[in-house]
């Protein structure tokens, strides 16, 4: 089974608002990353979170760690239209990096 | 930036032929890896490879080989295609550690076999 599982598996919101996205897994883990995936594209890599932090930040993004719960949320700030992408989860707490299925993000205009 | 090239982004075959994906990177990584994207299955882990010429089956192995024999290029063979093989396929490579380190995607063959 997966190690990461990302929730909801679609999101839809309108220009302006937040969006959380929220990823759950099993086993303890290094890291914990995210990546973003445009319609037909490849996977392009977000952030990074070790397991020692709780809060991370790059530009509209901000992701949260909670080893205890084994839990990271993804937020996204003042959404924009070109946000529209699928959002992965990928944890290394096995043998090797383990991608969630997604939660699919559309952001009306 | 590092780029990781993807031969075709669109392929059809017929059914039994073999087929070969290939993959290209050019920022010296160690590791290249090929993953199949299917709706509700996410990313499904084919093949890795730490090294020229070392590879490791990954959760679906079945069907499919690969080839490193240099270091910049990782080739996807599908030795007999088969209609269930229809599906996105992903190249990624990441710089040393294939566990932890960050990978960098081609942009996915999607193939089709018919």
């Amino acid at each position: 089974s997966q190690q990461g599982e990302e929730d909801p598996q679609a999101l839809s919101i309108q220009e302006g608002e937040n969006a959380t996205m929220n990823c759950s897994y099993k086993t303890s883990i290094n890291n914990l990353q995210w990546y973003r995936q445009n319609s037909g594209r490849g996977l392009v890599h977000l952030i990074l979170i070790r397991s020692n932090e709780r809060e991370k930040h790059s530009g509209r993004l901000r992701v949260t760690l909670d080893t205890s719960k084994k839990s990271s949320s993804l937020l996204i700030t003042a959404s924009r239209a070109a946000d529209t992408a699928s959002y992965f989860c990928a944890t290394d707490g096995g043998s090797r990096l383990t991608f969630g299925e997604g939660t699919q993000l559309t952001v009306n205009p | 930036d590092v780029k990781v090239t993807q031969s075709s982004r669109y392929l059809v075959k017929r059914t039994g032929e073999k087929v070969f994906l290939e993959c290209v990177q050019d920022m010296d990584h160690e590791n290249m890896f090929w993953y199949r994207q299917d709706p509700g299955l996410g990313l499904r882990l084919i093949y890795f490879s730490y090294d020229v010429k070392m590879k490791e089956k990954g959760d679906i192995p079945e069907g499919y080989s690969v080839s490193r024999e240099k270091k910049e290029r990782f080739s996807l063979i599908l030795e007999s295609a088969s209609t269930n093989q229809t599906s996105m396929y992903l190249c990624a490579s990441s710089l040393s550690v294939p566990t932890t380190d960050i990978q960098y995607f081609g942009a996915g063959t999607r193939l089709s076999v018919l």
